[in-house]
């Protein structure tokens, strides 16, 4: 059974530092997601990632992925204020693309 | 939200009445799914779709039936609503191809009383 464990599980970060969320899966997983959301909003694709040292940015924001240690990464560099939000990483399982587990969340929280 | 439009977006009900969510998609995918996204827990799957009338559980599908008639909708059914399914419902689409991402729609928040 797939589970996935996000931390921290709350980030309180200054603007302009780095930092990363780090999401561990428990078994074989062949897909990675990651996602956004904004309080009372719906959730924003961010990564997808399929194989095995996939690396992928977008702005700020970089991830990473490496199924042998069963690990996904989410740098955040220089960090400004609207990227606060809570970041979901999730594992693909199964034969349907989006039976996904998610992890609980990170909320981040950038501060002036 | 491509293309997702959940109904209602807020609905408030009473214990034992049955609930209907509908889900309604212009992207013509044929994967749709059910989530709940709880305090605490993340997203959990509840049912899902892979096709007209082709629908499978997910990790906490009891209480809970669907339906899919057509490519477009997607319908969750709560058919005696119970406080422990208060909770926010979000729909997804996902491609059938790479990279298979989710995409979602706004949510529908019930709070069953």
């Amino acid at each position: 059974e797939l589970k996935v464990e996000q931390n921290p599980l709350f980030l309180s970060m200054q603007e302009g530092k780095n930092y990363t969320i780090y999401c561990n899966y428990s078994t074989t997983s062949d897909r990675l997601y990651w996602y956004r959301q904004d309080p009372g909003k719906s959730l924003e694709s961010l990564f997808v990632l399929l194989s095995n040292g996939a690396v992928k940015q977008e702005g700020r924001l970089m991830a990473s992925l490496d199924t042998k240690a069963r690990l996904s990464t989410l740098h955040i560099t220089a960090a400004v204020h609207d990227l606060s939000a809570t970041y979901f990483c999730a594992g693909g399982y199964g034969g349907s693309q989006g039976n996904l587990i998610f992890g609980k969340g990170t909320k981040l929280s950038v501060k002036p | 939200d491509a293309g997702i439009t959940q109904s209602p977006r807020h609905k408030v009900t009473e214990t034992g009445t049955p609930v209907t969510l509908r889900c309604h998609q212009t992207e013509n995918h044929r994967y749709m799914y059910w989530y709940r996204q709880d305090p605490g827990h993340g997203l959990r799957l509840i049912h899902y779709s892979y096709g007209v009338k082709d629908t499978d559980k997910g990790e906490v599908s009891d209480g809970y039936s669907v339906s899919r008639s057509k490519t477009e909708d997607f319908l969750l059914t709560l058919e005696s609503a119970t406080s422990s399914q208060t909770s926010v419902y979000f729909c997804a689409i996902s491609e059938t191809g790479a990279p298979w991402a989710l995409h979602f729609g706004n949510g529908t928040r019930l709070t069953v009383t």
